[in-house]
């Protein structure tokens, strides 16, 4: 079946370096969604990326979505403590069904003020 | 707007007992809700899709018979955890898209079951 993998599965930097996550599909993408979750939280909607090659920004977030439509990047600069949290991203197949999301392995940000 | 919530936030039972956990949108008709498990430090599973008037879509490996599910009306599904063992514990999380956009899964703030 799909797989979506993350790496890294844990970062820890200081406060103001920059940080990635890629996000790697086993299988052709139709959109790829990033969330946030936050330690003991719930995961919150962040972006989705459509188009190949596609890329968007939110302030110091910068998300990217691969020529193949199989992999997708997270870009954060100059991190803050607010960052801190795990990133998901999570895509959805063609076909099927169902509008099911596959989510991605995680990556968990620590920041060090 | 697009906001869903989940009853109850947390939950301790006793190993047999069966737990209901409600998913409700509040702002916005849901015709598709999704459940997911998550364990500690890990990703999500989707356990299954639930439609508002038909059966749920189960993923591979999660047993219908013990996992529940219902979607009545347009705001609501529920997921009945029956017969709860220690090995059920875990954090469930619901998520709905919002009708007429298949794009956008807005989540619930989850539901933390204990099973003693």
């Amino acid at each position: 079946g799909q797989q979506v993998m993350q790496i890294p599965q844990y970062q820890h930097v200081q406060e103001g370096e920059d940080f990635t996550t890629y996000c790697n599909s086993s299988t052709t993408l139709s959109n790829i969604q990033w969330y946030k979750q936050r330690p003991g939280g719930h995961p919150v909607f962040l972006i989705q990326l459509v188009k190949s090659g596609e890329v968007k920004k939110q302030k110091r977030l910068t998300f990217q979505f691969g020529e193949a439509k199989k992999n997708s990047s997270l870009h954060i600069t100059a991190t803050q403590t607010t960052d801190v949290g795990t990133y998901f991203c999570a895509g959805k197949g063609y076909g099927g069904a169902t509008n099911k999301l596959i989510f991605g392995t995680g990556t968990l940000l620590a920041v060090q003020p | 707007g697009a906001v869903v919530s989940q009853h109850p936030s947390r939950v301790i039972c006793k190993s047999g007992t069966s737990v209901k956990i409600e998913c409700r949108s509040l702002d916005f008709q849901a015709t598709t809700m999704f459940w997911y498990r998550q364990f500690p430090k890990k990703s999500l599973m989707l356990m299954a899709t639930s439609n508002e008037g038909s059966k749920a879509t189960y993923e591979q490996g999660v047993e219908k018979d013990k996992f529940l599910i219902n979607h009545a009306s347009l705001t609501l599904s529920t997921l009945t955890v029956t017969s709860a063992h220690p090995e059920d514990s875990s954090f469930y999380i619901c998520s709905a898209e919002t009708q007429g956009s298949t794009d956008t899964q807005y989540f619930g703030p989850g539901t933390r079951l204990t099973v003693l």
